[in-house]
């Protein structure tokens, strides 16, 4: 597609149920990126993925949360057990490198728990 | 571990005036990359304007100009003959080899008519 797609929009679940959400990259885009943005907030990185290499995961913030990729295509991100703390947008991001490239962003996933 | 600070939580501006948003960073690397990102209400992230460390010439794309202060580790944005549509949040960004996009905590730009 043109731009980076996410799904669902909005997702509301009641606690302690897991979600899975999902990014499509942009055609061609080595790296994908999701953040976590509460409300007001700034963007919070969770996972970035490059290639084939092993995923940067150093901004996970507990075990609930995991992020798969294969090759340089589709990402599912899933929360398990999700907790009312959880609620937030999910932003996904590409960029056709690492370090130098523009990250161009998905419109989000809004995910409330309650 | 590199912090971005946006001191200004809010800001306002009349349209067609000037208004500067800031920004400053902290890093122990020598090459990076800083970025201004522009979310309106869609949540659609824009990325507004980049400059790369090594260049000593503050980038311009249009009305967005940036003035990048290396020693002082400031980055802060200026926006020119303001117009309604850049009423949005305003994130400023930190990126290099060893760290991924890193944001600050954002600034609502108001443009008043």
């Amino acid at each position: 597609g043109a731009g980076v797609s996410q799904s669902p929009s909005n997702k509301v679940t009641e606690k302690g149920k897991d979600v899975e959400l999902r990014c499509d990259p942009i055609s061609g885009h080595t790296a994908l990126y999701w953040y976590r943005q509460r409300l007001g907030q700034g963007l919070e990185f969770l996972i970035y993925f490059q290639g084939n290499s092993a995923p940067d995961k150093s901004g996970l913030p507990s075990d609930r949360f995991s992020a798969e990729r294969t090759g340089e295509s589709v990402s599912t991100l899933t929360i398990q057990r999700t907790q009312q703390e959880d609620s937030a947008v999910y932003l996904c991001a590409s960029s056709v490198d690492r370090v130098t490239g523009e990250l161009f962003f998905g419109e989000g996933s809004r995910l409330t728990v309650l | 571990a590199q912090t971005v600070t946006q001191s200004q939580p809010e800001m306002s501006v009349q349209e067609a005036e000037t208004v500067t948003l800031s920004c400053t960073y902290d890093t122990s690397e020598s090459d990076y990359y800083l970025f201004w990102y522009k979310q309106p209400p869609s949540r659609q992230m824009i990325l507004v304007i980049r400059q790369e460390a090594y260049k000593q010439q503050n980038a311009t794309e249009n009305r967005f100009s940036v003035n990048f202060q290396k020693a002082a580790k400031s980055f802060s944005l200026k926006i020119s003959d303001s117009q309604l549509g850049d009423a949005a949040m305003y994130f400023c960004a930190y990126r290099s080899r060893n760290t991924p996009l890193v944001f600050g905590k954002g600034t609502r730009l108001s443009v008043i008519a």
